[in-house]
């Protein structure tokens, strides 16, 4: 089916692991975003992409790292897990059309003990 | 002053009432507006954009009033299906990919 999926849908790690979170679109769409949002904030971005091999900086980048070697996939890593990123994380993507809604996936519940 | 502002609510209304939500935003150069629509630990989906000239759709009606930064969002004849939480979501002005989401508003739709 077309669409945007996320895994895994739980995931729970000790700090200092790595841990790799996948989202996979099937729409073709330029535009890939992974958010975070925990109680008290609100959905903050942490990396965006407007193609592959193209990825950018968003509003909480540190401690994360992303790629984008095909159109239709966007993993963020956690290169070292700390409790503050227990959260949960949205992937989205959106079409190149300037005012497009965005898709999220169904999130992936991370939890750093 | 933080850059999306809403009322957390809960607003409690009963079935078939009319309520309105305000979000206040910070930046008057931001240039598109949406609210989005989440359920309880689901992922936001869009529930309608913003235009300058208000728009509608069915029983919902955003509103857009850029002289005092601000947008609303009005459900008329509230069902117990509308029970979630309404999200203001302003463009950021220099990077329109760059959003900046409200904390959002909770609603409770009673029997």
């Amino acid at each position: 089916d077309a669409g945007i999926t996320q895994s895994p849908r739980y995931k729970i790690t000790e700090t200092g692991r790595q841990v790799t979170l996948m989202c996979h679109q099937t729409w073709s769409h330029s535009y890939m975003f992974w958010y975070r949002q925990d109680l008290g904030h609100g959905l903050r971005l942490i990396y965006y992409s407007a193609a592959a091999d193209i990825t950018d900086k968003g509003e909480v980048p540190d401690g994360y790292v992303v790629s984008r070697s095909k159109t239709e996939n966007f993993p963020l890593t956690l290169e070292s897990a700390t409790r503050s990123q227990t959260s949960v994380y949205f992937c989205a993507s959106e079409s190149a059309g300037g005012d497009s809604p965005l898709h999220f996936g169904n999130g992936t519940r991370l939890t750093v003990t | 002053r933080k850059e999306v502002e809403q009322d957390p609510g809960p607003f409690n209304v009963p079935e078939g009432a009319t309520v309105a939500f305000n979000c206040t935003y910070s930046n008057s150069a931001s240039q598109s507006f949406f609210w989005y629509r989440q359920d309880c630990r689901k992922e936001p989906k869009l529930l309608m954009s913003v235009y300058s000239s208000g728009n509608e759709d069915g029983r919902f009606t955003a509103q857009l009033n850029r002289a005092s930064q601000y947008i609303s969002l009005l459900i008329r004849d509230s069902k117990l299906s509308d029970s979630a939480t309404y999200l203001c979501v302003v463009t950021n002005a220099g990077n329109n990919r760059k959003l900046i989401w409200g904390l959002g508003t909770s609603l409770a739709v009673n029997p």
